[in-house]
């Protein structure tokens, strides 16, 4: 089945850095890459996502690139403050007859220092 | 709000127990999904219902079960409770395949 690596695991930036988390997939046929932004004790929120079709995709401060090749894709913020801390997962969906499932990635715990 | 509904918000029970955790997913949509949380094995698929149907399954324990009712709520039902149950119990649900999943604000299950 589908394999997501996601890394760092924490990551620590002063506010108005930037921001970079990677992740890597096994199933070359996953088609369907979510980014979730989870706040202690919250539900994870989707922030961005991304097609295969598609090499990047922005949305203000917040952009994803996959590499479908490489299998990879990453999610860059921008000009981070500090409400961005949070838990960033990142998925996958399983290709074939698994539909919409998705695979997450173990989380990275992003602190943005004022 | 992401207009799906989850209930109860916590449950506390003993080993041994069975628990019905609800899920009411957005209006219009067809597929829920279950996921469960724990600190250590991060955001685990369990099973997918869509219109109904049994569509998709995870690593969900034979203890546990699941079903999705006509007017598309689902229930999952977790019976012969362990201690290693306790969990952040989240529902999601979507339009159709590869659509954006929504998340409820999940069940904290804790077992004493």
């Amino acid at each position: 089945g589908e394999n997501v690596e996601q890394h760092p695991s924490t990551l620590s930036v002063q506010e108005g850095d930037s921001a970079v988390i990677k992740c890597t997939y096994s199933d070359s046929a996953s088609n369907y890459f979510p980014w979730y932004k989870q706040e202690l004790g919250k539900r994870p929120q989707l922030i961005i996502d991304i097609r295969s079709n598609v090499g990047e995709k922005k949305d203000q401060r917040i952009a994803v690139t996959l590499n479908k090749t490489a299998k990879h894709f990453s999610l860059h913020i921008t000009e981070t403050q500090p409400e961005d801390s949070a838990v960033y997962f990142c998925a996958a969906n399983a290709g074939g007859t698994s539909y919409g499932k998705l695979t997450f990635g173990q989380g990275t715990i992003l602190t943005v220092h004022p | 709000d992401s207009g799906v509904t989850q209930t109860p918000k916590h449950l506390i029970t003993a080993t041994g127990q069975r628990v019905t955790l609800r899920c009411s997913p957005r209006s219009g949509d067809l597929s829920v999904y279950w996921y469960q949380q724990s600190l250590d094995q991060g955001l685990q698929f369990l099973i997918q219902y869509y219109n109904g149907e049994e569509r998709a399954k995870g690593n969900i324990l034979e203890r546990f079960s699941a079903q999705q009712f006509p007017d598309l709520h689902s229930e999952l039902n977790l019976s012969s409770l362990e201690l290693g149950d306790s969990a952040l119990y989240f529902c999601a649900s979507n339009a159709g395949d590869n659509q954006p999943q929504h998340f409820g604000d999940g069940t904290r299950l804790s077992i004493l």
